[in-house]
């Protein structure tokens, strides 16, 4: 069964570092791989995904990377922002179900 | 605007009073699936659907019923709520491996 770790559970940086998620999967045979942001008590906005076969996406600040032979994947911000403030999920889409087993979560904030 | 609507946000209902949680997506998506979030467990995939009538079990199925009568609606039935459904529940939308998940904002439901 897929596990999906995330490390650091909780990171506190001053504005505009640049800074690195890291996720790790147990199970190479993913589907795609997504990130997603969650500020508290609301709903899942998906950042960037990755297809099993691409290495990397962008967007605007973000960069995700996947290496699915060491079963990893991080998410690179770049100049951070007291807005980046929130828990960052990474998850890994099985190829059966297409269910999504997510880790349990960064909880990022970004001190003005 | 490409969306996932959940209804109602919030519900605070009795044991045993049945309710249902009503999920719809304007994307044309054919994979829709239910998920539950709670503290110390993250997000856990309740039941999902591959298509019209093609629904099947995810992780945490236990004292849930869907159906997908139609492509756009999943709605998540519980026909005789218990104090341990208490939780945040979301519905998701997939437009396959490059699209992803699209989440509605969720809904808070609490069994007293």
């Amino acid at each position: 069964k897929q596990e999906v770790t995330q490390i650091p559970a909780a990171l506190s940086v001053p504005e505009g570092e640049n800074l690195v998620l890291n996720c790790s999967f147990t199970d190479s045979a993913i589907y795609n791989l997504q990130w997603f942001r969650q500020d508290p008590g609301k709903g899942l906005t998906s950042l960037l995904l990755i297809q099993s076969s691409q290495r990397e996406q962008t967007s605007g600040r973000l960069n995700a990377s996947l290496d699915k032979s060491s079963g990893r994947s991080t998410l690179y911000i770049a100049a951070s922002q007291p807005g980046d403030s929130a828990t960052y999920l990474c998850a890994a889409t099985d190829t059966g179900r297409r269910a999504l087993t997510f880790g349990s979560g960064t909880r990022l904030q970004v001190q003005p | 605007e490409a969306q996932v609507t959940q209804n109602p946000r919030y519900l605070i209902t009795v044991t045993g009073k049945k309710l249902t949680v009503t999920c719809s997506q304007n994307m044309n998506h054919e994979y829709m699936s239910w998920y539950r979030q709670d503290p110390g467990l993250g997000l856990r995939q309740i039941y999902y659907s591959m298509n019209v009538e093609v629904t099947d079990k995810g992780d945490v199925p236990e004292g849930y019923k869907v159906s997908r009568k139609e492509k756009r609606n999943f709605p998540l039935i519980l026909e005789s709520p218990s104090p341990n459904q208490t939780s945040l529940y979301f519905c998701a939308s997939s437009g396959g491996q490059v699209y992803g998940y699209t989440f509605g904002s969720g809904t808070r439901l609490t069994v007293v």
